[in-house]
């Protein structure tokens, strides 16, 4: 069965540091992984998307994730961050079930601090 | 850029009554899906929705929820009587393509406050 394990339910990092977050996934078939972003009071804004083209992958605000198959990994990584980059982040893969429809999977998220 | 737009932002309803949230998807999508947050916890998958039928449920979606599109364009979920443990932060969501290969577009979410 798909699943989604986030490592690390809150991270902190100084403002210009390097952010990463880490998404390890279970999947049988050749996965469909996001990363989504959610601010305080928001919903889930859409980060960056993996759908079996190029490894690594850019997304919005900086952010960029690469899909290492062999590690089963998909990490979140943004060279120096932000103040504004703190927000909840979640990692999702898209897991397809017997009724032949899909659905997302999420991980239990990591709150991300920025520190001045 | 399009949107999902989700009605209202906050609820607040006595145990046992019926709550209707409302979504309305982007006009192009196919796909319709809810989830929920209860509060400090990961985001749950509710139902999907397509070609005006329930694609899939999860064990949470018992006979107390149901979902409509009742007019083309909204797309509702019903909680026939609440209970506490319904307190959470609703989220609707659509996509263009099946896998959700696009991405979900997901509202801003309705914040379900069960008394």
């Amino acid at each position: 069965a798909q699943s989604v394990t986030q490592l690390g339910s809150h991270v902190s990092v100084s403002e210009g540091a390097l952010v990463l977050l880490r998404c390890n996934y279970s999947s049988s078939v050749p996965p469909y992984l996001f990363w989504y972003v959610q601010y305080p009071n928001q919903g889930l804004q859409l980060l960056l998307k993996y759908t079996s083209a190029a490894t690594l992958v850019k997304g919005i605000n900086g952010f960029e994730a690469e899909f290492k198959k062999s590690e089963t990994s998909f990490h979140l990584t943004k060279p120096s961050a932000h103040m504004s980059d703190a927000a909840e982040y979640f990692c999702a893969v898209s897991h397809p079930s017997t009724s032949g429809t899909y659905k997302y999977i999420f991980g239990t998220g990591t709150r991300l601090k920025v520190l001045a | 850029e399009p949107e999902v737009t989700q009605t209202p932002s906050h609820q607040v309803t006595q145990m046992g009554q019926e709550v209707i949230l409302r979504c309305v998807p982007i006009s192009n999508h196919l796909y319709f899906y809810w989830y929920r947050q209860i509060l400090g916890q990961k985001v749950e998958f509710l139902v999907s929705f397509y070609n005006n039928e329930i694609s899939e449920k999860s064990e949470i979606f018992d006979d107390q929820f149901s979902v409509e599109r009742p007019d083309g364009s909204n797309f509702t979920l019903k909680i026939r009587s609440t209970k506490l443990e319904d307190s959470a932060m609703y989220f609707c969501a659509s996509s263009q393509f099946q896998q959700g290969a696009d991405g979900y577009t997901f509202g801003s979410g309705t914040r379900l406050t069960v008394v």
